[in-house]
């Protein structure tokens, strides 16, 4: 089974904090992604990369940083926590073409006081 | 730019009534479709895709979506609901060219199923 694990389920952090969030892949894949889900709003792309060390933005990129320094491994990170980035953060991979289905971790419930 | 539509955020149903979630897309190409669903406290699973060839796609747990091109619909349907149905449901379009690393989702339907 492909395994897509990310490194918390739930977070809670201060306003200003730095705040990583980890995601991994157990199936080789070139592709990762981070999304953002919120009510009504569906998912929205924040980073993805198609290789190490490659990134590019998404359609919400201000106020996130993703760094990828293995292939397996896709972290996004947050420079400065702000209260409206209280989220459900979403990991995915994606091997190979368009047509093939992202697998999704369980998400990170991340909530900024 | 690309859209997804999905008609309804909530659709309630009783068990073993049919279930039919609406999606329509905005696109000249026809892109590849999707349906995910998302249980409660869970990341996004896949029930089915269409890329081409049969326009009448089956997936998993007894789910299956018919493509129109003309109408630019991908409505996903179950013959008879279980109460295990009960989650999110989201419509997705990967574009067919250009930003093929970007899917684009509709805002989700959140399905119950009553006894």
């Amino acid at each position: 089974d492909v395994k897509v694990t990310q490194s918390s389920r739930y977070l809670v952090k201060r306003t200003g904090e730095k705040v990583f969030l980890e995601c991994v892949q157990d199936m080789d894949h070139e592709n990762m992604f981070w999304y953002r889900q919120d009510p009504g709003l569906g998912l929205r792309l924040i980073y993805f990369s198609y290789d190490v060390k490659m990134k590019e933005k998404g359609d919400i990129p201000e106020g996130y940083s993703v760094s990828r320094e293995k292939k397996e491994r896709f972290s996004l990170i947050l420079e400065s926590a702000s209260t409206n980035q209280t989220s459900m953060y979403l990991c995915a991979s994606r091997g190979g073409r368009a047509y093939n289905e992202q697998f999704f971790g369980p998400g990170t419930r991340l909530t900024v006081l | 730019a690309q859209s997804v539509t999905q008609l309804g955020s909530h659709v309630s149903v009783s068990e073993g009534a049919l279930v039919l979630l609406r999606c329509n897309y905005s696109s000249s190409v026809p892109p590849y479709l999707f349906w995910y669903v998302q249980y409660p406290n869970q990341g996004l699973q896949l029930l089915l895709k269409y890329t081409t060839g049969a326009t009448l796609v089956k997936g998993i747990n007894g789910f299956e979506a018919e493509f129109k091109k003309s109408e630019t619909s991908f409505h996903l349907t179950k013959p008879s609901a279980h109460m295990s149905d009960a989650a999110e449901y989201f419509c997705v379009v990967s574009p067919f060219s250009g930003g093929y690393n970007k899917l684009i989702f509709g805002a989700g339907t959140r399905l119950a199923v009553h006894p």
